[in-house]
């Protein structure tokens, strides 16, 4: 079925390394994608959102990188820091009937862990 | 005010009991989502409310019953659950479904709810 997914579960990195961290889409009808952060014990931190007539969008230390030929979404951390360490969600709201009903599908997620 | 609150912060139930979880936000959203969220999984969507009226079930049992009181209120009321709706019950808000535009979500910290 449709889904979105990651390519890798976990991702280790040293503190000041860039980090990326993917994930792939399959439904070419959603026009909306995010990028969370969830921290042990705490609910999503929305991070970074990008639509679909857009191909990057920066922000503080984040860049989100948007594929449509190939349904590909990435997230670029830079100079990651160990505050960073968490799991990290993409999510993409699925467009029905030419309405945005606000559901957005998550991805499994990536670990990401920083080594001081 | 940009938060999302929830109470309780933790839940224990016995599968006869009745229970209420509670969220609430001060933005001015006037769309209000509750997800369920198993360890180590992403948020899965459970009900929508726009503009107070329940806009999206996701097949949800019937032993769990949402509510949107007003604008700035969700609940979500439980009764005779099962052990395996063990989870974090986490609340989100965003700015607006009406115009079919999505925006992002906001979520709450959630309730971590234990059914014995």
């Amino acid at each position: 079925g449709e889904s979105v997914g990651l390519h890798l579960p976990t991702l280790s990195v040293q503190e000041g390394d860039n980090s990326i961290i993917n994930c792939a889409y399959s439904n070419s009808a959603s026009d909306y994608f995010i990028w969370y952060k969830q921290e042990s014990g705490k609910g999503p931190q929305f991070i970074i959102d990008i639509r679909s007539n857009m191909d990057k969008r920066q922000g503080q230390r984040v860049t989100v990188l948007l594929n449509k030929t190939v349904k590909h979404l990435s997230l670029q951390i830079a100079a990651t820091q160990p505050g960073d360490s968490a799991v990290y969600f993409c999510a993409e709201n699925r467009r029905a009937g030419g309405t945005s009903y606000g559901k957005l599908t998550f991805g499994q997620g990536t670990i990401l862990t920083v080594h001081p | 005010d940009t938060e999302v609150t929830q109470t309780p912060k933790h839940l224990v139930m016995g599968m006869t009991n009745k229970k209420s979880l509670k969220c609430e936000q001060h933005m001015g959203h006037r769309a209000m989502y509750w997800y369920k969220q198993k360890a180590k999984k992403p948020p899965e969507l459970m009900f929508v409310y726009s503009y107070e009226k329940l806009s999206i079930n996701e097949s949800v049992p019937s032993r769990f019953s949402p509510e949107c009181p007003n604008s700035s209120l969700l609940n979500l009321h439980l009764h005779a659950l099962q052990p395996e709706d063990s989870a974090l019950y986490l609340c989100a808000s965003s700015q607006d479904m009406a115009q079919g535009i999505m925006n992002e979500q906001f979520f709450g910290p959630g309730t971590r709810l234990t059914v014995l």
